[in-house]
């Protein structure tokens, strides 16, 4: 059974960081691009970053990009989220999904219950 | 990049049909579009894809036969016949957009549905 779950949010003040972790089952982990994706608090969902399969290539959301790093442990089967100069947007509930392509087009199956993230003083 | 837009609420009574509407903005009606549905308080699941023509590129596990995708010029519709309880949810349409070593994926705002 395919499963993947979040660990790591919690309450940080602005400017500090923090690192999320999602731990995945059921799935070769290097064979497939994994993602983040969030949700503010009443809000839709936002595409953060992307890792590919062989992990050599990395994509961010404009509002993320060069604050936020993705990267992967597979003797672990690990996927992580490393959050730099964290904002008060930045609070959302973050999810990590597996991408599943075909003719090169993605789509995300299956998500994990998410990890809150709270930016605040 | 492409823009997805969802109207915020629909509602049906329960046993009825309701039909969801995600529109791309001009220049993108070849795109994909991919549904999930978001329970309270759960992560989103993933529907279905539809493409243009309204094919069926893939459908999540354990959906059921009551739900089908539609496509028509700009709109991608996703219809919900026999509504159940459990069928009250966020439902969100996305679709991925890369250009060369770009990547982009879009959501839409989420429809909120109600079973009346």
């Amino acid at each position: 059974q395919v499963q993947l779950v979040e660990s790591g949010g919690g309450v940080v003040q602005p400017g500090r960081s923090l690192s999320l972790s999602c731990a995945v089952s059921g799935f070769t982990f290097r064979s497939d691009d994994m993602y983040w994706v969030r949700q503010a608090p009443g809000k839709g969902l936002e595409w953060v970053a992307t890792l590919s399969y062989g992990a050599r290539d990395k994509y961010y959301a404009d509002s993320v990009e060069g604050r936020f790093t993705i990267s992967r442990d597979t003797s672990k089967n690990t996927l992580y989220l490393q959050m730099n100069s964290l904002r008060s947007e930045d609070t959302a509930v973050y999810y990590c999904a597996r991408g599943r392509v075909l003719r090169s087009s993605t789509w995300f199956d299956p998500w994990g219950q998410g990890t809150l993230v709270t930016v605040s003083s | 990049q492409p823009v997805l837009t969802q109207p915020p609420s629909a509602s049906a009574s329960l046993g009825a049909s309701v039909t969801l509407t995600c529109t791309l903005n001009s220049g993108y009606s070849n795109y994909k579009v991919d549904w999930y549905q978001q329970r309270p308080g759960k992560g989103p699941r993933f529907v279905m894809r539809v493409g243009t023509g309204g094919i069926v590129e893939s459908k999540g596990d354990g959906i059921p036969d009551r739900f089908s995708v539609l496509a028509s010029g700009l709109n991608r519709y996703l219809t919900i016949k026999n509504i159940q309880e459990e069928d009250e949810s966020d439902y969100h349409c996305g679709a991925d957009h890369g250009s060369g070593r770009t990547f982009v994926y879009v959501f839409g705002g989420g429809t909120k549905v109600t079973v009346l």
